[in-house]
């Protein structure tokens, strides 16, 4: 089945570690996202990438570092330089079109990330 | 900047009953409104995307409709079950260069059999 696969899905890290979260996707989508959740507060944009080897900052990109060496993977990494990390990671892909948004994302399963 | 709200930001009501989510943007000149389920402690799962140029979208029970020049968006669930419970959340995509979705805080519909 294809699909988007976060892991691990529960992460426990100490402040002050830096952290990966991984994102892989067999859509064959070329746009990746990913989104921060925290309750009572919509999602919010932290990293996107259109295309391998490219990726822009979102809203709330600081803090946080993304890479996309392959088109199938979009890793996520917390720093210790992000002040409030503990939240829940939601990774999506779409198909991407410069003369098209109208492709619906599809999300992973999420990470929820502790941090103590 | 592009503002989604959804109220209310949780609703309960008896298996069988119809009802309807709301959605509110700022800004008119969006690209698309896509309306999605969470489960608890899940991701999203899209239930409806709408183009600018539509005025609605169906699937099954659920029928969704869109009027930018009030921005506006209703989900209309028909015959609510108890399976309908969870978060929805919508997001619009507005013109700014690329495919970047504004979140609603979501609207939590638990169906009580």
């Amino acid at each position: 089945d294809g699909g988007i696969t976060q892991s691990p899905k529960y992460l426990f890290r100490k402040e002050g570690q830096n952290v990966t979260l991984s994102c892989e996707q067999n859509l064959n989508h070329d746009a990746m996202y990913w989104y921060r959740q925290d309750p009572g507060q919509g999602l919010r944009l932290i990293y996107y990438s259109q295309i391998v080897n490219d990726f822009q900052k979102g809203d709330i990109a600081e803090g946080y570092s993304v890479s996309r060496e392959k088109k199938e993977s979009f890793p996520l990494t917390v720093t210790s330089a992000q002040k409030n990390p503990t939240a829940f990671y939601l990774c999506a892909s779409s198909m991407y079109s410069t003369s098209s948004y109208n492709s619906p994302l599809h999300f992973g399963n999420g990470t929820r990330l502790t941090v103590t | 900047k592009q503002e989604v709200t959804q109220i209310p930001a949780a609703l309960s009501v008896p298996e069988g009953e119809n009802l309807v989510l709301n959605c509110s943007f700022t800004d008119s000149a969006i690209y698309n409104l896509q309306w999605f389920r969470q489960d608890p402690g899940k991701g999203l799962t899209s239930l409806l995307l709408i183009q600018s140029s539509q005025r609605e979208q169906t699937s099954g029970r659920l029928n969704a409709s869109l009027d930018k020049s009030s921005g506006r968006s209703t989900l209309y669930i028909a015959a609510s079950q108890p399976g309908d419970s969870a978060t929805y959340l919508c997001a619009v995509i507005d013109f700014q260069g690329a495919q970047k979705l504004v979140f609603g805080q979501g609207t939590r519909l638990t169906i009580n059999p």
